[in-house]
């Protein structure tokens, strides 16, 4: 079964750190590039980032709203993505999604896991 | 990156037809044809419905279905179903390896 399990999230105070993990099963983890998208409580999807295979350099990117607080990596030999989140503020609090990239959508989605930062 | 544009709601009763749009610029919807869609039922991870404007993932029905015209992408869906009561968002590759979302729209099945 082709599945993404996300785990690591908790509660962390304004300007507090976290990693969040993404284990990846059923699929060729190391040729797939992995986006995390997060969900505020009611309110809709947004992107944050996402890291390409070795094949294309384990290239980055993020959306403006993290970049330079957030930083996605990724251990193939783990099937395992990370994001590591520093500088965390009230607005970062959401459910965090990793996702598969397929033909620049994104296809299988894990169950998502809860960030909350607050004081 | 601004968020594509959704209506907030949209309603249709059992069998009919609907329509969600989903406006961007020039920068983003209208510069690629990588427009995706997501249906998320409540506290559910969303479910890829469409992706490249109009082509459908494996499993999904054909009753869904994907049209692009210059910055606005638009989601069809046919033969409405109570299951097909969900939240609807699109998403466009905005360049420069990143993604925009719309900001959703909230679908009744009456």
């Amino acid at each position: 079964e082709v599945q993404l399990v996300e785990s690591g999230g908790g509660l962390v105070q304004p300007g507090g750190s976290l990693k969040l993990s993404c284990a990846a099963s059923g699929f060729t983890f190391s040729g797939s590039a992995i986006h995390w998208v997060r969900q505020a409580s009611g309110k809709g999807l947004e992107w944050v980032g996402r890291i390409r295979s070795k094949a294309n350099s384990y290239a980055t990117a993020y959306a403006a709203s993290v970049k330079g607080r957030f930083t996605i990596s990724r251990d193939d030999s783990k099937n395992t993505a990370y994001m590591e989140m520093n500088s965390l503020k009230t607005e970062d609090t959401a459910v965090y999604y990793c996702t598969k990239d397929w033909n620049y959508g994104m296809d299988v989605w894990g169950q998502g896991t809860t960030v909350t930062v607050s004081s | 990156q601004s968020a594509l544009t959704q209506p907030a709601s949209v309603s249709g009763s059992p069998g009919q037809s609907i329509t969600i749009s989903c406006t961007g610029t020039s920068s983003d919807v209208g510069s690629y044809n990588l427009v995706s869609w997501y249906q998320q039922h409540p506290g559910k991870a969303p479910k890829f419905m469409i992706y490249e404007v109009s082509k459908w993932p494996s499993g999904v029905s054909n009753r869904f279905s994907g049209s692009k015209s210059g910055n606005t992408a638009s989601l069809t869906i046919s033969g409405l179903q109570a299951e097909d009561e969900a939240d609807y968002y699109c998403c466009s590759y905005a360049g420069s390896s990143t993604w925009v979302f719309g900001g959703g729209t909230k679908l009744t099945v009456l």
